[in-house]
C-alpha cells in the first residue's frame, strides 16, 4: 500500500482567488491521479499526472483551470484557479501501485469552501 | 471503462454478512472488477479486486460469476464502521476508474 498525504486539508477561499493543493506519497509512483468530489456526489477525475510528461485532462477539465505540477515521484500539486462557489468541493489525490495490483490508495482529500 | 450498475442503498444487521451486487454486463476480457468504499468524510479506501476467480482478504471476499456479467462483495461479518458508500469499478490495469454512484450500506445494531 501507500501513504498519502494531502495539504490543506480543508480551506475557505474567496471569489477570484487561487490556491493550490499538495500531495505527497510515501514511495515512489508513476500514475498519480486527481479528482473532485463536488457535495453529495461521487468522485470525478480531473486529470492523469504521469512523471515526466504532461497531465491528460478529462473531459469538461481544461489546464488553465486546472494546472498540475508533478516534478517528481512522490509529489504532486494541483491548483483551482480564479475560483468560483462552484468548485467549492473535495478534491483528492491518489496513487496507483502496480505491483500490487493495480489498485489505487487515495489521500484524505481537501475540503475546499469558495465564498 | 464497462458501466457498473449498483443498489442505490442496502441495509444489514451488525454481525450478519453483507452481500452488495454489481452488474457488469459489458466488462471486457482485460477489464477487472474493482471495489472501494468511502467511509464519510475520508478518502475512498481499496477493498478488493479481481478477473475471474473469487479472491478472499482479509477484509471481504469477492464473487465473480462465470461469465464475468455480475460480481458480489461480501463482508462476512459486517460491524458498524462498515457503514460506508461502495463503488463497484470495471477497469483494467492503468486505466483511470470511473466511480459511478456506488451502494449506500448501513449496518444497523
Amino acid at each position: 500500500s501507500a501513504v498519502i498525504s494531502q495539504k490543506p486539508s480543508r480551506d475557505i477561499c474567496q471569489r477570484g482567488t487561487s490556491l493550490t493543493i499538495q500531495c505527497q506519497v510515501d514511495s515512489q509512483v508513476t500514475m498519480m491521479f486527481w479528482y473532485r468530489q463536488q457535495p453529495g456526489q461521487s468522485l470525478t477525475l480531473i486529470a492523469t499526472a504521469n512523471q515526466g510528461s504532461e497531465a491528460t485532462y478529462e473531459s469538461g477539465f481544461v489546464i488553465d483551470k486546472f494546472p498540475i505540477s508533478r516534478p517528481n515521484l512522490t509529489f504532486s500539486t494541483l491548483t483551482v484557479s480564479n475560483m468560483s462557489p462552484e468548485d467549492s468541493s473535495i478534491y483528492l489525490c491518489s496513487v496507483e501501485i502496480p505491483s500490487q495490483g493495480g489498485e489505487q490508495y487515495f489521500g484524505p482529500g481537501t475540503r475546499l469552501t469558495v465564498t | 471503462d464497462a458501466k457498473t450498475t449498483q443498489p442505490p442503498s442496502m441495509d444489514c444487521a451488525e454481525g450478519r454478512a453483507a452481500n452488495l451486487p454489481c452488474n457488469h454486463s459489458t466488462i471486457s476480457g482485460n477489464e477487472y472488477v474493482y471495489w472501494y468504499r468511502q467511509i464519510h468524510s475520508q478518502g475512498p479506501q481499496y477493498i478488493i479486486h479481481g478477473l475471474k476467480n473469487n479472491e478472499t482478504n482479509e477484509m471481504a471476499s469477492l464473487i465473480i460469476t462465470e461469465d464475468r456479467k455480475s460480481s458480489t462483495l461480501i463482508l462476512p461479518h459486517a460491524t458498524l464502521r462498515d457503514t460506508a458508500v461502495y463503488y463497484c469499478i470495471a477497469s483494467s490495469y492503468g486505466n483511470k476508474l470511473v466511480f459511478g454512484a456506488g451502494t449506500i450500506l448501513r449496518v444497523k445494531s
